[in-house]
């Protein structure tokens, strides 16, 4: 089972911040990652795909980055509803695996 | 406009028995492999079964494996989780969830959740 590790695992920020949330799979998975966002009692949404490919309806200051082993989601600029909770999720091997997440709040 | 509703949670003792259903529409749902993801109370995202859109190819996690059957009904627009020996590490919000493509790995639609809460 390929284990993703997220980091870190709550990130202090203020809107208009730009912000940078890591994923590391146990092994290389290419570019077979995923992230989501999810808000309190709300199901997941996804963002990106394929690592750096955009969601539809997703807006320009999420962009995802990395291959192989090190992911990447970066926030340009940080707007008031991004503070959530983010999951990374790969489709490289079966089990599909999620990371535990990373919290992102508002400083 | 794509819809999942997911239904058939409660509360169950261990070693008990549930059917969870999720009625899709807005979307040609025989296309399409289908799948349940769930999240136990304050914690994150599990998958647990993919179905492919014929029926015939399913995958489980090894934490449900001989436990959940997944299945569908193409001609009702539904999947279906049968969820069987309950333990309590089975209690969560399950979700129905699609792929973006008939088969690429990523679920771009969910339902609301249906929580299943295993207790004595």
């Amino acid at each position: 089972e390929i284990v993703l590790t997220q980091s870190p695992a709550t990130l202090s920020l203020s809107p208009g911040e730009r912000a940078t949330l890591s994923c590391r799979a146990s092994q290389s998975i290419s570019i077979y990652l995923a992230w989501y966002q999810q808000k309190p009692g709300q199901a997941p949404r996804l963002l990106i795909y394929d690592a750096s490919n955009r969601a539809t309806g997703i807006p320009a200051r999420f962009s995802g980055s990395g291959s192989g082993t090190d992911f990447t989601l970066t926030f340009s600029s940080l707007e008031p509803e991004d503070f959530a909770v983010y999951y990374c999720q790969q489709r490289s091997n079966w089990p599909f695996t999620f990371g535990q997440g990373t919290r992102l709040e508002i400083k | 406009e794509v819809k999942l509703l997911e239904s058939g949670g409660g509360s169950v003792q261990p070693g008990g028995s549930l059917r969870l259903s999720c009625a899709a529409s807005g979307f040609t749902f025989t296309n399409y492999a289908v799948n349940w993801v769930r999240q136990a109370p304050g914690k994150g995202l599990e998958w647990v079964s993919t179905i492919s859109g014929s029926g015939r190819d399913t995958h489980y996690a090894d934490s449900v494996k001989g436990r959940f059957t997944i299945s569908r009904d193409n001609s009702k627009n539904t999947l279906y989780l049968q969820m069987n020996s309950l333990r309590a590490e089975d209690t969560a919000v399950y979700y129905c969830a699609k792929f973006t493509g008939s088969n690429s790995g990523w679920f771009d639609y969910w339902g609301q959740g249906t929580l299943v809460t295993v207790s004595s």
